[in-house]
């Protein structure tokens, strides 16, 4: 029952370095998200997908980027690790579709908690 | 873009007291969901409402789904220790995509 895994746990980045927050679910869900929570607050969605090879903006997606490869892997990548992308990162995942599904349930992550200095 | 307003931002309460808690918003949704979140974790779903009106139990957890469908409230009955949290309404906009409230921190004084 592993669900929706996040890697890694804890990442310090300077200023300028790039990185990629992972992502992968086993429940063959089709749409995946990415969030991010800022002290204090709720979660911003940043980007989507709908399903494989479909990607598509959220509420705050500058500075980042997004692949959607596969059903079960949806990474996010910083390019230049700017101050302002210190946050907790969240990943989620949900099954859309047909008449028994428990609809609309997001199943998330524990979380990347990064720190840009 | 679309926003979630949820109150009390924050509330101390003794153990064994009832918590109320809302949301409401500008625009209309079509699901609420309530969330609850530990430290370190991530967002677990308390309970989901789809209808106008709908009034959902789970335990000592009681959710409505406002009539205008832009409000929505949660309440925990009997509180105990482990209720402990982060409890954060979201609704449910195209695409399956959420927004999510500020959160509501629930400290609990034994």
């Amino acid at each position: 029952n592993a669900g929706v895994t996040q890697t890694p746990k804890f990442r310090i980045l300077k200023i300028g370095q790039s990185m990629t927050l992972q992502c992968t679910q086993d429940m063959n869900h089709n749409y995946m998200y990415w969030y991010r929570q800022d002290p204090g607050m709720g979660l911003k969605l940043i980007y989507y997908s709908v399903g494989a090879g479909i990607t598509d903006k959220g509420e705050v997606p500058n500075g980042y980027n997004v692949s959607r490869s596969t059903t079960e892997d949806f990474p996010l990548r910083l390019e230049l690790a700017a101050p302002s992308q210190t946050s907790v990162y969240f990943c989620a995942s949900t099954l859309s579709g047909g008449p028994f599904i428990a609809k609309n349930i997001q199943y998330f992550g524990a979380g990347t908690r990064l720190s840009v200095l | 873009g679309q926003q979630l307003n949820q109150s009390p931002q924050s509330m101390f309460i003794q153990e064994g007291e009832d918590v109320s808690m809302n949301c409401t918003s500008s625009s209309i949704f079509n699901t609420w969901l309530w969330y609850k979140q530990d430290p370190g974790e991530g967002p677990v779903l308390l309970i989901a409402l789809y209808k106008a009106g709908e009034l959902t139990s789970n335990g000592r957890l009681t959710a409505q789904f406002g009539i205008t469908r832009k409000d929505s409230f949660l309440n925990i009955s009997a509180s105990i220790p482990s209720d402990v949290g982060i409890y954060f309404c979201a609704g449910l906009s195209g695409a399956q995509k959420l927004v999510f409230g500020q959160g509501t921190r629930l400290t609990i004084n034994p």
